[in-house]
């Protein structure tokens, strides 16, 4: 059957440090893979995507990387701090989607102080 | 502002009390979409439009309806609510075809059907 995982359902790191999240999936045609956070109770918010023939996106401190031969895409905070402590989602955009976005279950990070 | 407007964002109703989840957007997005989401299931779609008067079955459509008349509205109702319709909802829009449909979500809905 077709899915996207997210190995992590809770990641825990000190400030400073740099987080590293994982997303697989298998059974899709991939044309993007995106990124998005999630606070408790509100919506996920959109960060990053990386189209299917790139390789690293980077964004302040946030870098994606995306293996279509292994299927998996990490996404990595540098020098993380207590600030970005949420959920993050990783979701599919496939080719024939129409639109639809595959989700992850997300992995909930926690950085400490 | 750009947005997605979810009302009400919290509700607590009874079996069978038919309610409505209203959601508007003011990107002019073609796409809108409704999910739910509960501890350890993820994002589950339960219903998608890729225009007006076009609508389509997510994961878990069953005891939903939705309609789209007009671009930015897309309400969610709940004909006959039953506690396993306990969650808390997201309605989302996109732009098809350009910023690679990248989502913008509402705040969220907490419903609680007693």
């Amino acid at each position: 059957s077709q899915k996207i995982e997210q190995n992590s359902e809770a990641l825990n790191i000190q400030e400073g440090k740099t987080a590293t999240l994982t997303c697989n999936y298998t059974n899709y045609s991939p044309a993007y893979l995106q990124w998005y956070r999630q606070d408790p109770g509100r919506g996920p918010v959109f960060l990053l995507l990386i189209r299917e023939n790139e390789k690293e996106k980077r964004k302040e401190r946030l870098k994606v990387t995306f293996d279509t031969t292994l299927k998996q895409s990490l996404f990595h905070i540098t020098a993380s701090q207590p600030a970005d402590s949420a959920t993050y989602l990783c979701a599919l955009d496939y080719w024939g989607s129409q639109g639809n976005l595959i989700f992850g279950k997300g992995t909930k990070l926690s950085v400490k102080p | 502002e750009a947005q997605v407007t979810q009302n009400p964002r919290y509700l607590i109703t009874v079996t069978g009390k038919k309610l409505t989840v209203t959601c508007s957007q003011n990107m002019n997005h073609e796409y809108m979409s409704w999910y739910r989401q509960d501890p350890g299931l993820g994002l589950r779609q339960i219903y998608y439009s890729m225009n007006v008067e076009v609508t389509d079955k997510g994961d878990v459509p069953e005891g939903y309806k939705v309609s789209r008349k007009e671009k930015r509205n897309f309400p969610l109702i709940l004909e006959s609510p039953s506690p396993n319709q306990t969650s808390l909802y997201f309605c989302a829009s996109s732009p098809i075809g350009e910023a690679k449909n990248i989502q913008y979500f509402g705040a969220g809905t907490r419903l609680s059907v007693l």
